[in-house]
């Protein structure tokens, strides 16, 4: 699986959208971009995934570059409940193990 | 709708003694399981996949090991612990193809257990 960058920490001012941005610039063409993000003392909860199209659904809008070596996740309207750590993932949908390989993460900090 | 247990939530063990965590998972049959360990302010990290019943894959070498004796029954064991063993393992699910209500290659995780070796 690729390898992702991501910046350690950020933070918002709740009500505001939130930009979490990805490098992953040696992704392949068939690998597929993932978030999950991790709230304090929990496991992971997936958020969004995509290929090469933008994608968005009821928690964030993913934001893919059209060379794919980059992306941004979008929190539309950031709330005190979205603080947590939010990995990056890259990997092969349907590859032999389905290995899921986490980060450190982006760790995002909402304010009041 | 399948549901991922993972006991005991918290635990507290000497220095070389043994540990069993163990995980279930309901309502699925054939899922691809895995084991992660999250030390203190540090990111998940893969310890163990398995994609199959006896079929284990080891990530990184270490005193743990794991065994998968029914489909849907994953333990994380080791004989002697060590300080370094200390952190937060959690139990993993990877949703396969076709299955109703969840998205395909989605990843599901335990409520997880707090290891303590002191």
């Amino acid at each position: 699986d690729a390898k992702t960058t991501q910046p350690p920490s950020m933070d918002c001012a709740e009500g505001r959208a939130a930009n979490l941005p990805c490098n992953h610039s040696t992704i392949s063409g068939n690998e597929y971009v993932y978030w999950y993000r991790q709230i304090h003392s929990q496991g992971p909860q997936y958020i969004i995934h995509g290929l090469k199209n933008n994608e968005t659904n009821e928690m964030a809008s993913l934001i893919i570059t059209e060379d794919r070596k980059s992306s941004t996740l979008i929190l539309p309207h950031a709330t005190l409940r979205d603080t947590a750590v939010y990995y990056c993932i890259v990997r092969v949908d349907g590859s032999s193990g389905d290995k899921l390989t986490f980060g450190t993460g982006t760790r995002l900090a909402v304010r009041p | 709708s399948q549901t991922i247990h993972q006991w005991p939530a918290t635990l507290v063990q000497p220095v070389g003694s043994p540990l069993s965590l163990e995980c279930t998972v309901e309502g699925t049959s054939n899922p691809n399981l895995y084991w992660y360990r999250q030390a203190a302010g540090r990111g998940l990290q893969l310890l163990f996949y398995s994609v199959g019943i006896g079929q284990i894959s080891s990530e990184v070498p270490q005193n743990l090991s794991a065994s998968r004796p029914q489909d849907r029954q994953f333990i994380l064991s080791s004989k002697k612990l060590l300080l370094s063993d200390s952190g937060f393992y959690l139990c993993a699910w990877l949703s396969p193809p076709g299955l109703a209500g969840r998205r395909y290659n989605e990843q599901f995780f335990g409520p997880g257990t707090r290891l303590t070796v002191l």
